[in-house]
Formats: C-alpha cells, sequence, structure tokens
C-alpha cells in the first residue's frame, strides 16, 4: 500500500504570492491533518480535516486555509506569502480523528524569497 | 508554540552506545509518541505510550512515561550509525481531535 503522498516535492515562491500544497492519504484513512515545520523546530499544527470538514485549527492566520475532498484528498492554501511562511509542510493521515498515530507524508518544502 | 521541550537539544555518540533523550510537556495528555525525522523528511513514527503505562519497548526502543513529572524518556540501545536523525516527542490531546503538539526535537549523531 502507498503510504501518504504530498505534491509537489519542492517549492519556491516570491512574497505576495499564493501557494497551494496537495496531499493523498493512506488508503482507507478519512482523516487529514496539516503541519508546519520552521527550520530547527518542531511541527506545529494547522489544521485537522474529516469527512470534508475542519476539525480542528492551529493558531495560524487566516491566510492559511485548506479542504479536503471527497476521496479524502486534502489542499491547503497559502495567500500573500510572507518570508516566515518559508518551512516543511508535512501532512499526515489516520483512520479518524481520534485515532491515536498519525502517518506522515514526506512533506512539501516551500520557500518564500 | 511548542508543547514542551527535549533535552539535550544535540547528542553525539559513537556506534554501540545507548542514547537517552527527554522530554517534557506542560498540559494533560491522552498518549506521548516519539518520531524520527531524517534531513528535514517526513517524520517516522516509534513508538506511543499511553498515559496509563509507564513504560514500554519496540526492538532496540525503550520508553518511559511519568504523567506526574510530565516527562518521558527515550533510550535507544547499541546505536548505529543509520539512527542518526532528529527525534521528536509528540503530545496527543485528550480530545477527540488528537492534534499532535510536538517539542523542539533531539538532534542526535551516531560516530561510525
Amino acid at each position: 500500500d502507498a503510504g501518504v503522498t504530498q505534491s509537489p516535492t519542492h517549492l519556491i515562491k516570491t512574497r505576495g504570492q499564493h501557494v497551494t500544497l496537495r496531499c493523498s492519504p493512506i488508503s482507507g484513512h478519512k482523516s487529514v491533518s496539516w503541519y508546519q515545520q520552521v527550520l530547527g523546530q518542531g511541527p506545529q499544527f494547522i489544521f485537522q480535516y474529516y469527512e470534508k470538514e475542519e476539525r480542528g485549527r492551529g493558531n495560524f492566520p487566516d491566510r492559511f486555509s485548506a479542504r479536503q475532498f471527497p476521496n479524502y484528498s486534502s489542499e491547503l492554501n497559502v495567500n500573500a506569502l510572507l518570508l516566515g511562511d518559508s518551512a516543511l509542510y508535512l501532512c499526515a493521515s489516520s483512520l479518524f480523528p481520534g485515532s491515536d498515530e498519525q502517518y506522515f507524508g514526506p512533506g512539501t518544502r516551500l520557500t518564500v524569497t | 508554540s511548542q508543547q514542551g521541550e527535549e533535552d539535550p537539544q544535540a547528542l553525539s555518540i559513537q556506534e554501540g552506545e545507548n542514547a537517552t533523550m527527554n522530554c517534557s510537556y506542560k498540559t494533560s495528555i491522552n498518549n506521548l509518541q516519539w518520531y524520527r525525522q531524517n534531513s528535514g523528511r517526513g517524520l517516522v513514527h516509534l513508538i506511543l505510550i499511553r498515559s496509563n503505562e509507564r513504560e514500554k519497548h519496540s526492538g532496540r526502543l525503550r520508553v518511559t512515561l511519568d504523567t506526574s513529572k510530565k516527562s518521558s524518556s527515550l533510550l535507544i540501545t547499541a546505536s548505529r550509525a543509520a539512527d542518526t536523525a532528529s527525534y521528536f516527542c509528540a503530545t496527543g490531546e485528550d480530545t477527540g481531535r488528537r492534534a499532535l503538539t510536538f517539542g523542539s526535537g533531539t538532534r542526535l549523531q551516531v560516530q561510525p
């Protein structure tokens, strides 16, 4: 079985632009979570989605949004990019929002110049 | 914000030695998990310990949890060069959401 997949692998954007990151969960997993990992720090929770509905949101500005599709894949959108948005964006899938174990994808490395 | 801190921030040992990493957290938890990350890539789940457990083993890994002190430790025995990575503890909320709150990580370097 394929694990969690994310695209693209790397991305370079300039300040003010917007970006869309994509995630496909493990087959059968219905919950997707997004995390931001700034260099040298641990990941920070951004969003959790289940059955196309937002189930949780971390402390991130409204420039960050996400959605989940009927096939349980998900997109993370970031508008008006700032230099500080440069990070590794990780997607994690789990069977349900309350599942203990989350399985992480390889991440998308976003660089904002 | 980070839930807690890992200690030490960096650790360098020789192959064959044991590596011990500590994690402290601040709030009540449902479980605590340890993850491994190689060179800024995706996270690999290592082990999960529930709040009502005190110790757990998996291969060369041993995890302890002390909820009274809000701390956990990860012991890697007989380390190998391939164990070189960053290790993160993450706490699971005691809610239906189960968003993980990560510490800042320990960078382990195992010298061959």
